[in-house]
């Protein structure tokens, strides 16, 4: 089957604009997970769903960011007025909830901030 | 709750000499253990991974993993380095019913 899509896989926006990354992770898999990869960083863990449960959101840098995941599905995250430092790579994985179950990543999205 | 330290962001090995990662983890529960392989512009891989089974655990292109408890370890190994290895290797640990913890990645630099 499909794997992890997100869209858009780049992304130019000004400064202030505000911007949707979406990911629609593999059919059936209740766990969906957002990062954020700077250039030649590592991954910044961002927010994790699972299931019907709270969303982790311990990882969004700020009240800027937000994510959703509508009907235990695809995923947006949310980046209100944009600042260059929000220049990364935005990643998207999911899992499913089997025990040991490794996540699978999408290709990301590029996103540039001027 | 879990953690993942990496020693070392960066790694060099000379081509066709042993290729050494260390990842170091904690866990109040029994871990499940991975190592991830991100190729230069490429997404993240999955290389291998522990759940419990055998200790030693054998991945793609030639990699393994030993999982030694009373070292809390999961070092990543290959025999004998190849220039196409080069790439950022990302180990990570989960428990049931947690999410995934990542550690910060080792940069593998071949020299050849």
């Amino acid at each position: 089957g499909a794997g992890v899509s997100q869209s858009p896989s780049n992304k130019v926006t000004e400064k202030g604009k505000d911007v949707e990354l979406r990911c629609d992770p593999i059919s059936g898999h209740t766990a969906l997970y957002w990062y954020r990869q700077s250039l030649g960083q590592g991954l910044e863990f961002l927010i994790y769903f699972q299931g019907n449960s709270a969303p982790d959101k311990s990882g969004l840098p700020s009240d800027r960011f937000s994510a959703e995941r509508t009907g235990g599905s695809v995923s947006t995250l949310t980046i209100q007025r944009t600042q260059q430092e929000d220049s990364a790579v935005y990643l998207c994985a999911s899992s499913s909830r089997r025990e040991g179950s490794e996540q699978y990543f999408g290709p990301g999205t590029r996103l540039t901030v001027t | 709750a879990q953690s993942v330290t990496q020693l070392g962001s960066h790694v060099s090995v000379s081509e066709g000499a042993l290729v050494l990662l260390r990842c170091n983890y904690s866990s109040s529960v029994p871990p499940y253990l991975f190592w991830y392989v991100q190729y230069p512009n490429q997404g993240l891989q999955l290389l291998l991974k522990y759940t419990s089974a055998a200790t030693l655990v054998k991945g793609i292109n030639g990699f393994e993993a030993e999982f030694k408890k009373s070292e809390t370890s999961f070092h990543l190994t290959k025999p004998s380095a190849h220039m196409s290895d080069a790439a950022e290797y990302f180990c990570a640990v989960s428990a049931v019913d947690d999410k995934i913890i990542f550690g910060k990645g080792t940069r593998l630099h071949i020299l050849p």
